[in-house]
């Protein structure tokens, strides 16, 4: 267990909605990064906040957008969605806000569009 | 640019046996090399780093070398176990950045 909380674990949903995603970092960890990893596909960054603000953004659609809260805590909104957002999407902490930290999963969220 | 190859993509070795995995980056200022197992179902699970100013690091029978002149790294497993059977993700941040790039992925199969 890494410490590293994500909810929900499926989500099914149709073309055109719109999902929020949360993940809770572990304790102490303040970095929180995004990442989306499609069939047989590797890992793809989407973005990272720092202690509430964002810090980088990686192939991130304009439809998706995510935000971290003063607990900490961070939610990715997924909207207009279509049948190729479906996909793991994964959180990851780390306690710094250098990419040369130790990043730490969560146990990802399964979307399905359909 | 910005790029992690990752070699083989698959790779079936026999209980006992050891399994080598290679990958090669691109921006020269990476100074940070960790390696993440993901087992069916789960999230990366990190299970061992390296940063630049060493060339080798062992943790039990897992083992990474750097080699930062060439630009690549490798995992090495040693006396492979079925439950060493993951896919395994190489990764490199962009240097002076905070993006992390992974590599694709070798899926490993370990036969009893």
């Amino acid at each position: 267990d890494s410490g590293v909380t994500q909810t929900p674990k499926h989500l099914i949903t149709a073309t055109g909605q719109r999902v929020t995603l949360r993940c809770s970092p572990r304790s102490g960890d303040l970095s929180v990064y995004w990442y989306q990893q499609s069939l047989d596909q590797g890992l793809q960054f989407l973005i990272q906040y720092y202690n509430g603000e964002e810090r980088a953004k990686g192939n991130i659609l304009e439809r998706f957008s995510a935000q971290q809260f003063p607990d900490l805590h961070s939610e990715l909104n997924l909207s207009s969605l279509e049948l190729g957002d479906s996909a793991l999407y994964f959180c990851a902490s780390s306690v710094g806000v250098a990419n040369s930290y130790e990043q730490y999963f969560g146990p990802g969220t399964r979307l399905t569009v359909t | 640019g910005e790029n992690v190859e990752q070699h083989p993509s698959t790779l079936s070795v026999q209980e006992g046996d050891s399994a080598v995995i290679k990958c090669t980056y691109s921006d020269s200022a990476s100074n940070y090399f960790p390696w993440y197992k993901q087992e069916l179902g789960k999230g990366p699970q990190l299970i061992i780093d390296i940063r630049s100013n060493v060339g080798e690091k062992k943790d039990q029978r897992i083992a990474v070398t750097l080699n930062k002149t060439a630009k690549h790294f490798s995992l090495h497993i040693t006396e492979t176990q079925p439950e060493d059977s993951a896919v395994y993700f190489c990764a490199a941040p962009r240097g002076g950045g905070f993006k992390t790039i992974f590599g694709a992925g070798t899926r490993l199969f370990v036969k009893a």
